[in-house]
């Protein structure tokens, strides 16, 4: 059984790069049949895609956060990642990791919530 | 990218069929079938309940089931239960190489 497990820090400071990697076990992450991505939820409110990175190693990413925004993979560790820079406040939210299989998202790590604050 | 536009709230009997409703454009629901729909209750995860427009992954009640016509996706769940109350999210691959989700539904028992 597939399982995606997010991590990094829960607390940011405002104007610093928020980085967090998600690990996948019970399969792996350079099958070409998959691609990965991170969507993000803020508190009390709804989904909002960040970004997907493809077996090609080409990425996609929210034109609103495309400035700010670099996923990454390791397939030696079968993780990839996200950084985002210049974070405020309003980046604080419930980041998720999933795999996409074809255009929908059938796997989803637990989720880890990370808050922007001095 | 615009989110796609769901009705905020959607309440129903139990028994009862309920539609959520997911309208997006010519570039990503009408141009598309890469139209899925998850449900997510409170501090979970979300869950697939219908990928591809309308096909459903197993496991999934086939109380669920999902359609589409133009710019609009629907989502129907026949014979609500109260375990079907939780919030649910439409997304749709579009043009630009990108996902855009939903606004997000949350549907609630009468």
């Amino acid at each position: 059984q597939l399982q995606l497990q997010e991590s990094g820090p829960g607390l940011v400071k405002p104007s610093e790069t928020l980085s967090l990697t998600c690990t996948v076990s019970g399969g792996s992450i350079s099958s070409s049949n998959y691609h990965w991505g991170w969507i993000r939820q803020p508190p009390g409110k709804g989904l909002e895609w960040i970004g997907t990175i493809y077996y090609s190693g080409n990425t996609y990413y929210n034109p609103s956060l495309k400035s700010r925004v670099t996923i990454f993979v390791d397939t030696s560790k079968n993780q990839f990642s996200l950084k985002l820079s210049s974070v405020t406040a309003a980046d604080t939210a419930v980041y998720y990791c999933a795999r996409y299989s074809s255009g929908y998202l059938d796997y989803w790590g637990q989720g880890t919530l990370v808050t922007v604050s001095s | 990218q615009s989110a796609l536009t769901q009705p905020a709230s959607v309440s129903g009997s139990p028994g009862q069929s309920i539609t959520i409703s997911c309208t997006g454009t010519s570039s990503d629901v009408g141009g598309y079938n890469s139209v899925s729909w998850y449900q997510q209750h409170p501090g979970k995860a979300p869950k697939l309940m219908i990928y591809d427009v309308s096909k459903r992954p197993s496991g999934v009640s086939n109380r669920f089931s999902g359609s589409k016509s133009g710019n609009t996706a629907s989502l129907t769940i026949s014979g609500f239960q109260a375990e079907d109350e939780a919030d649910y999210y439409c997304s749709s691959y579009t043009s630009s190489i990108t996902y855009v989700f939903g606004t997000g539904t949350k549907v609630t028992v009468l």
